[in-house]
């Protein structure tokens, strides 16, 4: 069974600080794709980030990084030099196998609260 | 950058009433999803559709929930007759290659349609 695990529910970071947001995942099939998405106040679902399992390097995406570690099943998000605007909730999420249509499944997602 | 479109963004109804959430997926997407987001919960599967079928759906969706795509453009969720418990954040998604994906599809999704059922 394919599962995805964030383990913190709230985080509160200092504006201008790097933070990391942690996600673990477990999965049998060895193609997969790892997904992580915004949600602001306002609600709608804001695609940030991907990462295939096969890629042999980290993915960035401008501020977003993410830490890939295969043999740990983690892929954490990086956000450098956190803005007021990055104040929201953020969902990990998986896509198994890779080969077949492209649902994703979701973690339980991290609110991030950033302080001025 | 192509949107996912929801109508409508909010609806209020009565416990056993019929409601059509609207979707319009991005037109070159072959995908179409329906997620379920209970407030302050984690974000469901529901449904995924593929040449006008249903390739997947998840335990949630009963007979209660129906889903079509009645023509090129539009895709829609039915709930036939309206829970209490049905009260949620629906979100439509259609699946395409995005930029920085690596060539993989991504979720793009709509803004959501807010159901209250009173």
């Amino acid at each position: 069974a394919q599962k995805i695990t964030q383990t913190q529910p709230g985080m509160f970071v200092q504006e201008k600080e790097a933070v990391t947001l942690d996600c673990t995942y477990d999965t049998s099939d060895p193609s997969y794709g790892l997904f992580w998405y915004k949600q602001p106040s306002s609600g709608e679902m804001i695609f940030l980030i991907y990462q295939g399992s096969y890629d042999q390097q980290n993915a960035t995406e401008g501020r977003y990084s993410l830490n890939f570690q295969k043999a740990r099943k983690s892929a954490n998000l990086v956000i450098s030099a956190s803005q007021l605007g990055d104040s929201a909730m953020y969902f990990c999420a998986m896509k198994a196998p890779m080969n077949r249509d492209d649902k994703i499944i979701f973690g339980k997602g991290t609110r991030l609260h950033i302080l001025p | 950058e192509p949107e996912v479109t929801q109508t409508p963004s909010h609806q209020v109804t009565q416990m056993g009433q019929e409601v059509i959430l609207r979707c319009v997926p991005i037109s070159n997407h072959l995908y179409f999803y329906w997620y379920r987001q209970i407030l302050g919960q984690k974000v469901e599967f529901l449904v995924s559709f593929y040449n006008n079928e249903i390739s997947e759906k998840s335990e949630i969706f009963d007979d209660q929930f129906s889903v079509e795509r009645p023509d090129g453009s539009n895709f829609t969720l039915k709930i036939r007759s309206t829970k209490l418990e049905d009260s949620a954040m629906y979100f439509c998604a259609s699946s395409g290659y995005r930029e920085g994906s690596s060539g993989a599809n991504v979720l793009t999704f709509g803004a959501g349609s807010r159901l209250t059922v009173l």
